[in-house]
């Protein structure tokens, strides 16, 4: 059973460009969660999605970043409008259902804005 | 708002000395705690989790975690540390009013020195 895949793995990016990143769940997983990592510091939640609907975007910044989770297909994390603080490890993590069961995460989007 | 604290970003320790990785959380209310590694450039591995069930818990690799509501606290040990071992440990904990979300701390890096 493969696990939850992500990618691009690295993603180089200047100013201004947009950064759409893509996570694949774990096969019977319906449940998928977004954090962020900036350097030297913990995980921070962003969002909480299921297919098609989203559960919780209270970790989303408010402007320039978005996520989906389509009927069909990968769950996308977009961030327009691309700034320096920005650059950091995006990590997305599955579940079988929601509540206290555990994430599965993914290896993770290293972003870098130049 | 819960929060958790893991007091000392470096750990480091001799091969086979025991390891001890600290972490408090601030909750009225116990909740779910959860300990996970991650491998240099990996995402993240689930080493074990409390469900309010035993108070020690017992995860992979020879880990172990004690619950204790007294001092808030749910401290990380292995009685022998591997090379293998050296990585960055987070606790995290699941709140109760939002059980999906995992609040993570800042994490510690682990070194073990030959």
């Amino acid at each position: 059973n493969a696990g939850v895949m992500q990618n691009p793995r690295h993603l180089v990016r200047r100013r201004g460009q947009e950064a759409r990143l893509r996570c694949s769940p774990m096969k019977g997983h319906s449940h998928v969660y977004w954090y962020r990592q900036l350097p030297e510091e913990g995980l921070k939640f962003m969002v909480y999605l299921q297919k098609e609907n989203i559960i919780d975007e209270s970790g989303m910044p408010k402007e320039r970043f978005s996520a989906e989770f389509p009927k069909e297909g990968p769950s996308i994390l977009r961030i327009q409008q691309v700034v320096r603080g920005d650059s950091a490890a995006y990590f997305c993590a599955s579940s079988l259902r929601e509540g206290y069961y555990e994430q599965y995460f993914g290896p993770g989007t290293r972003l870098t804005v130049t | 708002a819960q929060s958790v604290t893991q007091l000392g970003s470096h750990v480091s320790v001799s091969e086979g000395a025991l390891v001890l990785l600290r972490c408090n959380y601030s909750s009225s209310v116990p909740p779910y705690l959860f300990w996970y590694v991650q491998y240099p450039n990996q995402g993240l591995q689930l080493l074990l989790k409390y469900t309010s069930a035993a108070t020690l818990v017992k995860g992979i690799n020879g880990f172990e975690a004690e619950f204790k509501k007294s001092e808030t606290s749910f401290h990380l040990t292995k009685p022998s540390a591997h090379m293998s071992d050296a990585a960055e440990y987070f606790c995290a904990v699941s709140p109760m009013d939002s059980s999906y979300k995992l609040i993570f701390g800042s994490g510690t890096r682990l070194l073990v020195r030959p």
